[in-house]
């Protein structure tokens, strides 16, 4: 079945440090894969995403490139505020007509110090 | 604005005795959702709905029951309670299915004692 691997933290690093979430993923056909994030206290919202192979997703500064050869969905960012601090899921939908079910990641925890 | 309203935000409640999270969106979506979020689980689907009297089940079904009669309303029913139901709940939407951002209400969290 489908699945969804990303590393689970937690993540702590320090203001203005790159960051790297990886993302790997088991899935038949073509999935969108997505990147949501949850602040503190609050439900998900849709950090970035990508439809199709080699599409690169990106939002507030954050990246992540679907490469179909490593099945991967591998979330980046340059320098990182404390603002960032939330816990960051990786996400896949098959989209098929005859369900329509999306797979989570167990989700990673960041935490950005000042 | 628009978005997703899920009601109670909190709830404690004893084993068997039946309870309705209502979610309710107002983007004329077509697809709704519900998750139930874990540690170190992450979010698993409980059910899902492609349109009005659509419903399918998602990975964790097993206790609850839904209902889409209108196309904004999407309430989560658990019958008859149990302590393993004891999770952080979210309601979800988008346009036309998953290969489209979905919208979170901001979850209910539920104790069954």
């Amino acid at each position: 079945g489908n699945s969804v691997t990303q590393m689970e933290g937690p993540v702590t690093l320090s203001e203005e440090a790159f960051l790297t979430i990886n993302c790997t993923y088991t899935a038949t056909g073509y999935p969108s894969l997505f990147w949501y994030v949850q602040y503190p206290g609050e439900g998900l919202q849709l950090l970035l995403k990508a439809t199709k192979a080699d599409d690169k997703g990106s939002n507030k500064g954050f990246e992540a490139t679907y490469r179909k050869e490593t099945t991967s969905f591998h979330l980046e960012k340059g320098s990182v505020q404390v603002s960032d601090s939330a816990v960051y899921f990786c996400a896949l939908s098959e989209g098929k007509t005859s369900y329509d079910k999306v797979i989570f990641g167990p989700g990673t925890s960041l935490s950005v110090i000042p | 604005e628009a978005q997703v309203t899920q009601n109670p935000r909190y709830l404690i409640t004893v084993t068997g005795k039946k309870l309705t999270v209502t979610c309710s969106q107002n983007m004329n979506h077509e697809y709704m959702s519900w998750y139930r979020q874990d540690p170190g689980l992450g979010l698993r689907q409980i059910y899902y709905s492609m349109n009005v009297e659509v419903t399918d089940k998602g990975d964790v079904p097993e206790g609850y029951k839904v209902s889409r009669k209108e196309k904004r309303n999407f309430p989560l029913i658990l019958e008859s309670p149990s302590p393993n139901q004891t999770s952080l709940y979210f309601c979800a939407s988008s346009p036309r299915g998953t290969n489209q951002p979905q919208h979170f209400g901001d979850g209910t969290r539920l104790s069954i004692l």
